[in-house]
């Protein structure tokens, strides 16, 4: 079975400051999902990819996937007091039909510091 | 604001009892996943219902069932309860290939 690394575990910045978080996977990654949660709460989806060397932005939020699509790095400029909170990779197959079934890492607790 | 609902919010039981959980998907989604989540872990996957049957299980006991109505509302039901099910259980519709999640119920096992 397919399993997710992060790292860190935790991470406590101050506003203002870039950061990375990593996601390593044991297997080749089909699809790959970040999502933020704020303790105790639901998912919050930020970013999904799915090809080699892909990039995609959100706001200060950036994501890739490397070549041989075995690791992901979520990474966020300028930092503020809102991007805290719990941020996951999740992967997991993809098309129609398959079990949307998404395996996660343990996860990266983020803090910002104002 | 994911369109995804779930109820109640938080939940009490004893060793033993049986609770039922409930999930309103967003509207035109036909496929929800549940996850429990236990304190300091990402979400593991429970099982998946796609037009009313299940269609994927992950590591999970029998006593751990669900149902999904033709709305695409959905139950997770567990029996027996252990104190190893306290966790925050989320729910997932989707359409095409990204998940939406619910808030999530909290269950507390006494």
């Amino acid at each position: 079975s397919q399993e997710l690394e992060q790292s860190p575990q935790s991470l406590i910045v101050q506003e203002g400051k870039n950061l990375t978080i990593n996601c390593t996977s044991s297997k080749t990654l089909y699809g790959l999902y970040w999502y933020k949660q704020k303790y105790g709460e639901g998912l919050i989806f930020l970013m999904m990819l799915q090809k080699g060397g892909e990039e995609k932005s959100h706001e200060k939020i950036t994501a890739k996937l490397d070549e041989k699509k075995q690791q992901s790095s979520l990474h966020i400029t300028a930092s503020q007091p809102s991007h805290a909170g719990i941020y996951l990779c999740g992967a997991g197959p993809l098309g129609m039909g398959s079990a949307r079934q998404l395996t996660f890492g343990s996860g990266t607790q983020l803090t910002v510091l104002p | 604001e994911t369109g995804v609902t779930q109820s109640p919010t938080h939940l009490i039981k004893t060793r033993g009892q049986q609770v039922t959980l409930r999930c309103s998907s967003q509207s035109g989604h036909n496929t929800v996943s549940w996850y429990q989540q236990a304190l300091g872990q990402g979400p593991q996957f429970i099982f998946q219902y796609y037009r009313e049957e299940e269609n994927g299980r992950g590591n999970f006991p029998p006593r751990f069932s669900g149902l999904q109505f033709p709305n695409y509302s959905s139950e997770l039901n567990v029996n027996a309860l252990e104190l190893d099910d306290s966790a925050l259980y989320l729910c997932a519709s989707s359409q095409e290939e990204t998940q939406y999640f619910g808030p999530g119920t909290r269950l507390l096992v006494l």
